[in-house]
C-alpha cells in the first residue's frame, strides 16, 4: 500500500488568510484527489488532480478557492484561500496508482478558521 | 457516477459475521465496485473491491449480485475494532473521470 503524508495534521487560521496543504505520497501515483469533510458528514470530493493535466474541480468548487498543484507523480498541493469559518472543515489528500487499483488516503489537516 | 444506498446504521454482536447491503442499481459495465471504512477522527481505509466476481481477502468478502445491483459485504468475525463507518462506491474504470464519491455510508457498532 502507499504512504500518504500530510502537513499541516492541524492548524487554526485568521480569516481572509489563506493555508496551502502539502501531501506527499512515498510512491508514483497517476491519480490524486482532494476531499473535504465537515463535522459529522461524509466526505466530499474537491477535485481530481492528475500529473500533467489542470485540476478537474467538482461542482461547488472553483479554482480560485482552492487552488491545486501537482508538480510531480509523488506530491500535491491544496491551497484553502480567503478563509472564512464556513471553511472549517478536515481535509484529505487520496491517492490511485491506477483507476484499477485502489485509492490510499492521508490521515487529513483539520483546519480551524477563527 | 452511480448512485449507492446503505443502511444508516446496523449493530452486530462481537464474533458474529457483519453483513453489510450495498444497493447500486443503475452501474454500468465500467464501473467498479468499492468499499471503504472510515474509523473515528481517521482517514477512509480501503477494504475490498470488484466488478463483478466475488471476491475475498485478509480483511473482508465481497458478494455482488450477478445482474451487479447490490453487493454485500462482510466481515467474517467481527471485532470491537470493526466499528466504523462502511462506504460502498462506484468508481468508473477509466482514468478520466476514475474518482471516488463517497456517500452517507453505514454506521457498523459492533457490540460485546
Amino acid at each position: 500500500s502507499a504512504v500518504i503524508s500530510q502537513k499541516p495534521s492541524r492548524d487554526i487560521c485568521q480569516r481572509g488568510t489563506s493555508l496551502t496543504i502539502q501531501c506527499q505520497v512515498d510512491s508514483q501515483v497517476t491519480m490524486m484527489f482532494w476531499y473535504r469533510q465537515q463535522p459529522g458528514q461524509s466526505l466530499t470530493l474537491i477535485a481530481t488532480a492528475n500529473q500533467g493535466s489542470e485540476a478537474t474541480y467538482e461542482s461547488g468548487f472553483v479554482i480560485d478557492k482552492f487552488p491545486i498543484s501537482r508538480p510531480n507523480l509523488t506530491f500535491s498541493t491544496l491551497t484553502v484561500s480567503n478563509m472564512s469559518p464556513e471553511d472549517s472543515s478536515i481535509y484529505l489528500c487520496s491517492a490511485s496508482w491506477t483507476e484499477n487499483t485502489e485509492a490510499f488516503f492521508g490521515q487529513g489537516t483539520r483546519l480551524t478558521v477563527v | 457516477d452511480a448512485k449507492t444506498t446503505q443502511p444508516t446504521s446496523m449493530d452486530c454482536a462481537e464474533g458474529r459475521a457483519a453483513n453489510l447491503p450495498c444497493n447500486h442499481s443503475t452501474i454500468s459495465g465500467n464501473e467498479y465496485v468499492y468499499w471503504y471504512r472510515q474509523i473515528h477522527s481517521q482517514g477512509p481505509q480501503y477494504i475490498i473491491h470488484g466488478l463483478k466476481n466475488n471476491e475475498t481477502n485478509e480483511m473482508a468478502s465481497l458478494i455482488i449480485t450477478e445482474d451487479r445491483k447490490s453487493s454485500t459485504l462482510i466481515l467474517p468475525h467481527a471485532t470491537l475494532r470493526d466499528t466504523a463507518v462502511y462506504y460502498c462506491i462506484v468508481r468508473v474504470r477509466e482514468t478520466s473521470g476514475s474518482r471516488l464519491t463517497f456517500g452517507e455510508g453505514t454506521q457498523l457498532t459492533v457490540n460485546p
